[in-house]
Formats: structure tokens, sequence, C-alpha cells
């Protein structure tokens, strides 16, 4: 099946930094999405984004799909920015339709 | 409800105990989607329905696990005689569309399954 690593593991900011998370997956994607989990364990939807650039408040993604890899940015980080971020993908073809995740990246902002 | 509600949100089941596990989609969503997170890991894919039909069964991990949508909305995760290493977050997910792989999929706040 498709790879997704996602780096770095851990991340610790101080308020008010800027980061970058990145996704690299194995294989042709026909659907990539960015979570955030939050403390209470909800997944909240970041960004539907196989392919291009999205922008959303202090949240923007780029994906290069002919590259296999997409990165999110987040801008002066708050406090409830905390939590794991995950990218998730569906591989293209046939009938692919389950989103395969990788293993998150878990950011601590501090006051 | 305007996103995928899960009940009940927390369960702990003596091992042997049968466990159901309800998902609302969001109205009118096609596809739904089972997925299961154990701790410090990303969710994975347990079964997949368009409407009422079961289409996907392949990431159920044995014949314990059964799951339905009679009527293409409600679904229900059923775990039979429950072990120790089904303790996992349970989390459904609903889409727009017919297969999912090209739309945005939602996800509810899970369902925390503890086995005693």
């Amino acid at each position: 099946g498709i790879q997704v690593e996602q780096s770095p593991p851990d991340l610790i900011l101080q308020e008010g930094a800027n980061s970058t998370l990145r996704c690299n997956f194995s294989d042709s994607v026909n659907n990539l999405q960015w979570f955030h989990q939050n403390p209470w364990g909800q997944l909240i939807n970041l960004f539907y984004i196989p392919s291009g650039t999205k922008q959303n408040g202090r949240l923007s993604a780029t994906t290069v799909a002919t590259e296999r890899y997409s990165l999110l940015y987040i801008s002066s980080s708050q406090t409830t920015d905390s939590g794991v971020y995950f990218c998730a993908v569906v591989r293209s073809g046939g009938s692919n339709y389950k989103l395969t995740f990788g293993k998150g990246t878990l950011l601590t902002v501090n006051p | 409800g305007a996103g995928v509600s899960q009940s009940p949100r927390y369960k702990v089941a003596k091992r042997g105990q049968d466990v159901a596990l309800r998902c609302d989609p969001i109205s009118g969503h096609v596809s739904l989607f089972w997925y299961q997170q154990a701790l410090g890991q990303g969710p994975e894919f347990l079964t997949y329905f368009q409407n009422e039909a079961q289409l996907d069964k392949s990431g159920l991990p044995s014949d314990r696990f059964f799951a339905e949508r009679p009527e293409g909305s409600v679904s229900t995760l059923k775990i039979q005689r429950t072990q120790q290493e089904d303790s996992a977050v349970y989390l459904c997910a609903s889409s727009l569309g017919p297969s999912g792989a090209t739309d945005t999929q939602y996800f509810g706040p899970g369902t925390r399954l503890t086995v005693l």
C-alpha cells in the first residue's frame, strides 16, 4: 500500500513562532487532507489539497503532487494550535477511497 | 446536525461483552467509513459503505467485528466478545460523493472503547 511519512514527529514552539510540517507519500494520490486532532481527540479538517496551494487565516498548505509531498505552514502560532497534525491520502486509481494516515506531528505551543 | 455524530463517546466493556457503536453521518452523504485509532497512532481503515452497501470490509481485524448501514444513513459497528486488544478510538467519517476518493472526508468525535 501507499506509505505516508510525516516530519518532524515532534515540534515545540513558543507562541508567535512560525512552523512548517511536511508530508511525503510514496505514490500518486487524488485526495490529500490535513487534519488537526485536538486534545479531546476530534479530527478537525484543515485542508483538502491534492494539489496546489490554499490558505485559511494563519494556516496555509501546498501540495506538489508530481514530487509527492505536501507542506502545512502555521504562522504566528497560538497555544490553541497544540495537538497532533495528520496528513492523510487516497492513492490514485482503481476503486481506492480509504484514507491512509501518517503517524502525525505532535505540536506543542508554549505561552 | 451540522457534522458527523457518534455515540456513545466513551464505552467501558468487560472482556467478552458485546458492544455497539453508532454513527450518524452528515445528512445526504453517500459514503461512510469506519476507522480505528490506537493510542499514539494514526487512524486505520476498517470498512466502507456506499449508501447501504458495504463495499469494503477488508480492514476489519476479525470476524468479531461487524458493521451495517441498513437504510443508507445511520451505521452501527458491532464488536462481539470484546478483547483487550480492541481498546481504541473508533472513528466514523462521511463524504458527499459515492467514493470518497476525491471528496473531503469529515470525521466524527469518535468513541473511545476500553476493554477491561
